[in-house]
């Protein structure tokens, strides 16, 4: 059984700080890894899909790495703005599969 | 990218009936899954919904609980049968492109059985 997990499981702060969650995941048989913004009433909004050890992503203020012989993902957002205010999921996947292995989620609010 | 679709997007239902839920995507997509989130746990795969053959369930998750049909490459349904209040989530499907690692989902279901 794979198990995804993410910390902390929520998050409050300040608008413009700066912050980061961790995805933690089996490193033996890694395939892919998936960051998912998730508002609200909302389909979950692919961020990233990362293979590669070492890899490295961005979109505008956020930002993803990898490492896969250790078994975590970091995600960075820069600047927070109180519209980042989601829940941003990590998914791994294995053996060249499509299924898609969850944590629970940080729950990030971006106060003014 | 794909859009997705789902009906309905909420519904109260009493214990011991059923609910179909509809997934309808904009272009045709090999690969299409039902997801569904319990209060407080992680978005768990319950199956892939396989065209023109019977779904395969993940562990815990039986077709007579949770039929689904998938009669074309746009389009599935999943049933939750004789429910109860534990059956009380939010149901996603989502696609998969052929060729990419990505997943796209929809906007989901929430049910509560009371």
């Amino acid at each position: 059984i794979l198990n995804v997990e993410q910390s902390p499981q929520s998050l409050h702060v300040q608008e413009g700080d700066s912050t980061n969650f961790t995805c933690s995941f089996p490193s033996s048989n890694f395939y892919a890894l998936h960051w998912y913004r998730w508002e609200t009433a909302k389909s979950p909004e692919a961020l990233f899909v990362m293979t590669l050890n070492g890899d490295e992503k961005k979109k505008g203020r956020i930002s993803a790495t990898l490492n896969t012989k250790e078994g975590y993902s970091y995600l960075y957002i820069k600047g927070s703005q109180p519209e980042d205010s989601a829940t941003y999921l990590c998914a791994a996947t294995t053996g060249g599969g499509n299924k898609l292995t969850f944590g629970t989620g940080t729950q990030l609010k971006v106060e003014l | 990218s794909a859009v997705i679709s789902q009906k309905p997007s909420r519904d109260i239902c009493q214990r011991g009936t059923s609910l179909t839920i509809q997934c309808q995507v904009d272009s045709q997509v090999t690969m299409m899954f039902w997801y569904r989130q319990q209060p407080g746990q992680s978005l768990t795969l319950i199956a892939t919904a396989n065209q023109g053959s019977e779904a395969t369930y993940e562990s815990g998750f039986v077709i007579d609980k949770f039929p689904i049909s998938r009669p074309n490459l746009t389009f599935s349904t999943l049933t939750v049968s004789n429910m109860s209040p534990e059956d009380s989530s939010i149901y996603l499907c989502s696609v998969g492109l052929a060729g990419s690692y990505e997943q796209y989902f929809g906007p989901g279901t929430r049910l509560t059985v009371t």
